[in-house]
């Protein structure tokens, strides 16, 4: 079966310091990997995905993700952390083969971006 | 990415009452999702509705308590029936979109609140 691990469930950072939200997974054989956004009141937003090539991935508002197999790690990142960040942050993942797959969520990680 | 709305935003209703919520998309997709996330929780897949066929419920939900209508490619239901406190929850309506049917998209959810 597959799964997600989000290990923290809250990350505090300073405005304008880098952010690191981390993420492991399993899954059987090769990984989709997606990051969604989802502040306060509203559904989810999608923010960056993982499906195959470059394992450094750049999304929407500044955000980027680095698939590492050899870790089973998706680590959503940005180089200056801004107060409107401050949200929950999914990760998900599902298979890559055979089609269409239900794909996991994280817990979730709220971030706080502090001014 | 497709845009999706859901009605009713949010609602307050009494216990042993049932709610309907919409879903519309504005463009045709093969496959709709509805997914409940509790409070301060993750996203639980409820069920699967694709046009044209009965929905597919995951483990611990069933279509007495959740009936999903699918009538066409842009329009679904979903009814929280007989309802009770713990229905509270946010209701999120999800579609896959876009080439390599990859990437799930989500509507605003819908609150509710049971009491």
């Amino acid at each position: 079966a597959q799964s997600v691990a989000q290990p923290e469930d809250q990350v505090n950072v300073a405005e304008g310091n880098p952010l690191t939200v981390k993420c492991t997974y399993s899954v059987s054989g090769n990984p989709y990997l997606f990051w969604y956004v989802q502040y306060p009141n509203r559904g989810l937003q999608f923010l960056l995905k993982y499906i195959t090539g470059d394992n450094l991935v750049k999304g929407s508002y500044g955000f980027e993700a680095e698939f590492n197999k050899s870790q089973t790690s998706f680590h959503l990142k940005k180089p200056s952390a801004l107060v409107s960040d401050s949200a929950l942050y999914f990760c998900a993942v599902r298979p890559a083969q055979g089609g269409y797959q239900k794909v996991t969520f994280g817990t979730g990680t709220k971030l706080q971006v502090i001014p | 990415s497709a845009v999706i709305s859901q009605k009713p935003s949010r609602d307050i209703c009494q216990r042993g009452t049932s709610l309907t919520i919409q879903c519309q998309v504005d463009s045709q997709v093969t496959m709709m999702f509805w997914y409940r996330q509790q409070p301060g929780q993750s996203l639980t897949l409820i069920a699967t509705a694709n046009q044209g066929s009965e929905a597919t419920y995951e483990s611990g939900f069933v279509i007495d308590k959740f009936p999903i209508s699918r009538p066409n490619l842009t329009f679904s239901t979903l009814t929280v029936s007989n309802m009770s406190p713990e229905d509270s929850s946010i209701y999120l309506c999800s579609v896959i979109s876009g080439g390599g049917a990859d990437t799930q998209y989500f509507g605003p959810g819908t609150r509710l609140t049971v009491l």
